[in-house]
């Protein structure tokens, strides 16, 4: 059974702070992870795709990867409360022909 | 990324009968995805659906139940039939293009009394 799994949260985080949000999955021979915004309502809107280990910046969000620890993370930087919402972890394997398996998504709160 | 539109938005049935989504993306896409969100729960595979050929379905969701077409490179449709209250869901299509990501539609919110 390949899993995702993050924290269900809520994350509470002062505004201009630093969220972290974190993911693990089971499957080691998963290529592609992708990080989903999610607001109450609201379909989901793909913010960062990471494919490589390492970091990858887009404005204040850096997705992080560690394939040999199976972990992908999102660094919310100067969260804003326009933040607040479901992030939602993705992976794709090898075999999977575009599927995607969603972690459970973690809640962010930005308190102002 | 593709623009990708729902039909309807919302609705609401009475139990036993069935209902269509229409999922329209604006150009042609290999693959288009269907999906599940129960309330206060993460995304699901219903099926995917590939041009010219059978949906392809998960585990725990058959073609009776939610038949799929796939008559084009931009549309699709899913049917829920035979409603019950447990179908009571947000259903959503997805697009899976030559970028390799997946774009979501709006959503149909479906409740079933």
């Amino acid at each position: 059974q390949k899993e995702v799994e993050q924290n269900s949260g809520p994350l509470s985080v002062p505004e201009g702070a630093i969220a972290s949000l974190n993911c693990t999955y089971s499957d080691r021979v998963s290529q592609s992870f992708f990080w989903y915004r999610q607001y109450s309502g609201k379909s989901p809107e793909l913010i960062m795709s990471i494919y490589s280990n390492g970091d990858k910046e887009d404005g204040r969000f850096t997705a992080q990867l560690n394939k040999a620890s199976q972990y992908v993370s999102l660094l919310i930087r100067d969260s804003q409360p326009s933040d607040s919402a479901t992030y939602l972890c993705a992976v794709k394997g090898t075999d999977s022909w575009g599927k995607l398996q969603f972690g459970a998504g973690t809640q962010v709160v930005v308190t102002p | 990324s593709a623009v990708i539109s729902q039909k309807p938005s919302r609705d609401i049935c009475q139990r036993g009968t069935s209902l269509t989504i229409q999922c329209q993306v604006d150009s042609q896409v290999t693959m288009m995805f269907w999906y599940r969100q129960q309330p206060g729960q993460s995304l699901t595979l219903i099926a995917t659906a590939n041009q010219g050929s059978e949906a392809t379905y998960e585990s725990g969701f058959v073609i009776d139940k939610f038949p799929i077409s796939r008559p084009n490179l931009t549309f699709s449709t899913l049917t829920v039939s035979n409603m019950s209250p447990e179908d009571s869901s947000i259903y959503l299509c997805s697009d899976y293009g030559q970028s390799e990501t997946q774009y979501f539609g709006p959503g149909t919110r479906l409740l079933v009394l």
